[in-house]
């Protein structure tokens, strides 16, 4: 039983540019997180994807964007990239977005910004 | 404003004693509450969860305690493994519709052999 897959594992991109990451979930699961890791901190909510609508969404900024495909694989992509942004973007799934849910994390796509 | 306190950044234990990590809240509305543990290279695996309902949850070596008055959530892992060294994280989830969590900074903590 797959787990959930993140690509890239790792991306350097430079101050301006565009990035798309991508996330397959966990078999038989329809909801996506997508979280932000700068180092030293916890993981931060950024928004939550069930039947490709937007559900909830965290304090960022309109440069995040994401969308759900019909087989619940998601991408978050973040224009204007900033120093910043420099982070482990984190997703992670569940069945369903009820509050007692468990979310099951993939490994991150590490982005470096320069 | 962090809603979600871990004050020990790091923590060191000895191979067959107890871990204690601690977590402090500040939103009486969260209602339930989990641990992670994350290995480098890795993402979040979950560890254990408490509903606001109970104030104790265990699961082999580890157990989990709310204290709902204080606003305090531990884990205790009993007895410590080397294979345990790693960063946990508390995270709670609002009373809303979803699961959306709110993460603490986390804890490192190192069990020496």
């Amino acid at each position: 039983d797959a787990g959930v897959t993140q690509s890239p594992t790792h991306l350097i991109k430079t101050r301006g540019q565009q990035v798309t990451l991508r996330c397959s979930p966990k078999s038989g699961h329809d909801t996506v997180s997508w979280y932000q890791q700068a180092l030293g901190q916890g993981p931060q909510f950024i928004f939550q994807y069930y039947e490709e609508e937007e559900r909830q969404r965290g304090n960022f900024p309109d440069r995040f964007s994401g969308h759900q495909f019909p087989n619940y694989s998601s991408e978050l992509n973040v224009n204007a990239l900033w120093l910043g942004d420099s982070a482990l973007y984190l997703c992670a799934s569940s069945l369903i977005a009820g509050v007692q849910e468990t979310q099951y994390f993939g490994p991150g796509t590490r982005l470096l910004v320069l | 404003d962090q809603q979600v306190k871990q004050n020990s950044p790091s923590l060191s234990v000895q191979e067959g004693r107890i871990s204690i990590l601690n977590c402090d809240y500040t939103n009486s509305m969260f209602d339930y509450f989990l641990w992670y543990k994350k290995y480098p290279a890795e993402g979040p695996t979950f560890l254990i969860s408490i509903s606001s309902i109970k104030d104790k949850n265990e699961d082999g070596r580890f157990t989990v305690f709310l204290n709902k008055s204080a606003k305090h959530l531990s884990l205790h892992i009993v007895p410590s493994q080397p294979g345990d060294s790693a960063v946990y994280f508390c995270a709670v989830v609002y009373g809303g519709a979803t699961n959306k969590l709110i993460f603490g900074t986390g804890t490192l903590l190192a069990v020496q052999p």
